[in-house]
């Protein structure tokens, strides 16, 4: 079993600010990371998935970093909106298709 | 539909009833993965089907606990004598790739379970 941490456990920001949170992993045996938000009564919905140390990616206002060397990943938000108050989930996946998922951190855009 | 379906959404129980938990997955979605979540935690891992093939069932936590996939695409989560211990939300997810964690995992809404 890997141990993932998220931090904050939750966050309220202001609608506008940018906001950023943490995912820590296992550096060890690393393969993948994945990012999946997950809003109130919906389907988690994949963000991203990252694999190379220094990877950046980026869809819309959200952008995500990896360091594998040592053993973290950031989910930054900019120019916060309501709708993007959900609970952000990040899973270190091994190559036999397990995800170890951490508690996540629930976000909260105040109007 | 387009997404991978689950039924019921919510589900009361009484301690000691049996339950069934189906999963529709995204057709042609050949790997399909049970997850428990209980409150206040992560998604937790319970057990992976490749096409009717379960290949993986290491985190079923007990042997009351016992899933399917009979044809490769309906899977079900059958809990045999549940309890309070096993109230949580069960997510089912999909994915259209045989293997390794590099794979997207597309996943329904869930099914909450609450055992009285």
């Amino acid at each position: 079993i890997l141990n993932v941490e998220q931090s904050p456990q939750s966050l309220h920001v202001q609608e506008g600010d940018s906001t950023n949170f943490t995912c820590s992993f296992p550096s060890s045996n690393f393969y993948a990371l994945h990012w999946y938000r997950w809003e109130t009564a919906k389907s988690p919905e994949a963000l991203f998935v990252m694999t190379l140390n220094g990877d950046e990616k980026k869809k819309g206002r959200i952008s995500a970093t990896l360091n594998t060397k040592e053993g973290y990943s950031y989910l930054y938000i900019k120019g916060s909106q309501p709708e993007d108050s959900a609970t952000y989930l990040c899973a270190s996946a091994s190559p036999s298709n397990q995800f170890y998922f951490g508690t996540g951190t629930s976000l909260t855009v105040i109007p | 539909g387009a997404g991978v379906s689950q039924s019921p959404r919510y589900k009361v129980a009484k301690r000691g009833q049996d339950v069934a938990l189906r999963c529709d997955p995204i057709s042609g979605h050949v790997s399909l993965f049970w997850y428990q979540q209980a409150l206040g935690q992560g998604p937790e891992f319970l057990t992976y089907f490749q096409n009717e093939a379960q290949l993986d069932k290491s985190g079923l936590p007990s042997d009351r606990f016992f899933a399917e996939r009979p044809e490769g695409s309906v899977s079900t989560l059958k809990i045999q004598r549940t309890q309070q211990e096993d109230s949580a939300v069960y997510l089912c997810a999909s994915s259209l790739q045989l293997a390794g964690g590099l794979a997207i995992q597309y996943f329904g809404a869930g099914t909450r379970l609450s055992v009285l």
